[in-house]
């Protein structure tokens, strides 16, 4: 009954290595966002896509890209990983247009950079 | 996009109703209120959402200010299962609608 799947639940690497982090959901949703979560902190936007090929940058968009090829799969990329990225990295969905249109989350992937 | 405010953390007794507050005092007429809780270890998941009137489901109630001004989730009879923490946003219809959480309220539900 999984609709949003992250790939890894956890990763390490290391300081400098390029990471992905895959997200994929099978609702047909148009919208994606990735988010980190810190303690204290609560959930902050990184980037959402409101369609194919289509972003935007959210709060903290700093130091990461995203890719949206296919309308089911929102990539996060951290091209040159810090220790400052290390986070638990949230990934959710939704239908876009209506303001009531609820959002679905994945479990979440536990980045650790040494 | 508007924001929301929500105490850091509230404590509950088992079985009893807990009421959980929100603000968001410049909240635009298109906005809903969405609620949406996170268990430990795990991603946040949906509540309940609501517009205008109250609202209730086999989760939660949500009560909504007249003025919309503010809202309260509503738990009827809390148990250990409910300690989450939990997260009021506004969502604004539109094909770009950014979504921000905050830090949400932290409840404790005990014995």
């Amino acid at each position: 009954d999984v609709k949003v799947t992250q790939s890894s639940r956890y990763l390490v690497k290391r300081t400098g290595e390029k990471v992905f982090l895959e997200c994929v959901q099978d609702m047909d949703h148009e919208n994606m966002f990735w988010y980190r979560q810190d303690p204290g902190l609560g959930l902050r936007l990184i980037y959402f896509s409101y369609d194919v090929k289509m972003k935007e940058k959210g709060d903290i968009p700093e130091g990461y890209s995203v890719s949206r090829e296919k309308k089911e799969r929102f990539s996060l990329i951290l091209e040159s990983a810090s220790t400052n990225q290390t986070s638990m990295y949230l990934c959710a969905s939704s239908f876009r247009g209506s303001g009531a249109n609820v959002l679905t989350f994945g479990a979440g992937s536990r980045l650790t950079v040494l | 996009d508007a924001k929301t405010t929500q105490p850091n953390s509230m404590e509950s007794n088992e079985e009893e109703p807990v009421h959980l507050p929100c603000n968001h005092s410049t909240i635009s007429g298109t906005d809903y209120i969405h609620w949406y809780r996170q268990l430990p270890s795990q991603g946040p998941e949906y509540v309940i959402h609501g517009l205008t009137s109250n609202v209730n489901n086999r989760m939660a109630s949500l009560a909504i200010a007249e003025d919309r001004k503010s809202s309260t989730l509503i738990l009827h009879r809390a148990t250990l299962r409910d300690a989450a923490v939990y997260y009021c946003i506004l969502r604004r219809a539109g094909t770009a609608s950014k979504l921000t959480f905050g830090t949400g309220t932290r409840l404790q539900v005990t014995l």
